[in-house]
């Protein structure tokens, strides 16, 4: 079975300062990793993934994640955080083992940027 | 959310009435899925189609069922809808069944409330 935790509901962060969002994850094959952004009234947006390579991914709005094999985790950075960046962040797996698999969502973390 | 539009995007019913959800994409991909949306747990997939009538089950399929009798068309319906399927339901589509090679694209969203 395949599982993703985001162990913090919210992340509190002043503008300007680095963010980190965490997550963890759980696959028996190689994982492949996501991270999606949602605005208010809005669907999710694509931010980044991981399927393979480069530990270090850069994705959409200056934001990276960093795959730690060793550590099952996938967290989400960016260098200096803005206002605008407050929104909920989804991590999401799927485990590329097995073809069949859909992606598995964590739990969302909000991330607030305070000016 | 572009290419895919959800309707209705606001709805309330009463307990045991039907209601269909309606995924319309212009983008003429091939997977198309429905989630549900709930504080902490994140999205879980209801049900998806990898083509015109082929569907399949998701995580919480009970309760629900789908159609698709167009490529661009994706119904889900909830027969007798209850109190516990109050939601946000979002729309997704892929070119290919999500992973590697192919991100999802989320539609707006629907909330729908049961009383």
């Amino acid at each position: 079975a395949q599982s993703v935790a985001q162990p913090e509901d919210q992340v509190n962060v002043a503008e300007g300062n680095p963010l980190t969002v965490k997550c963890t994850y759980s696959v028996s094959g190689n994982p492949y990793l996501f991270w999606y952004v949602q605005y208010p009234n809005r669907g999710l947006q694509f931010l980044l993934k991981y399927i393979t390579g480069d530990n270090l991914v850069k994705g959409s709005y200056g934001f990276e994640a960093e795959f730690n094999k060793s550590q099952t985790s996938f967290h989400l950075k960016k260098p200096s955080a803005l206002v605008s960046d407050s929104a909920l962040y989804f991590c999401a797996v799927r485990d590329g083992g097995n073809a069949g698999n859909m992606l598995t969502f964590g739990g969302g973390t909000r991330l607030m940027v305070k000016p | 959310d572009a290419g895919i539009t959800q309707s209705p995007r606001h709805k309330v019913t009463e307990t045991g009435t039907p209601v269909t959800l309606r995924c319309h994409q212009t983008e003429n991909h091939r997977y198309m899925y429905w989630y549900r949306q709930d504080p902490g747990h994140g999205l879980r997939l209801i049900h998806y189609s990898y083509g015109v009538k082929d569907t399949d089950k998701g995580e919480v399929s009970d309760g629900y069922s789908v159609s698709r009798s167009k490529t661009e068309d994706f119904l889900l319906t909830l027969e007798s809808a209850t109190s516990s399927q109050t939601s946000v339901y979002f729309c997704a589509i892929s070119p290919g069944l999500a992973g590697a090679n192919n991100e999802q694209f989320f539609g707006p969203g629907t909330r729908l409330t049961v009383l």
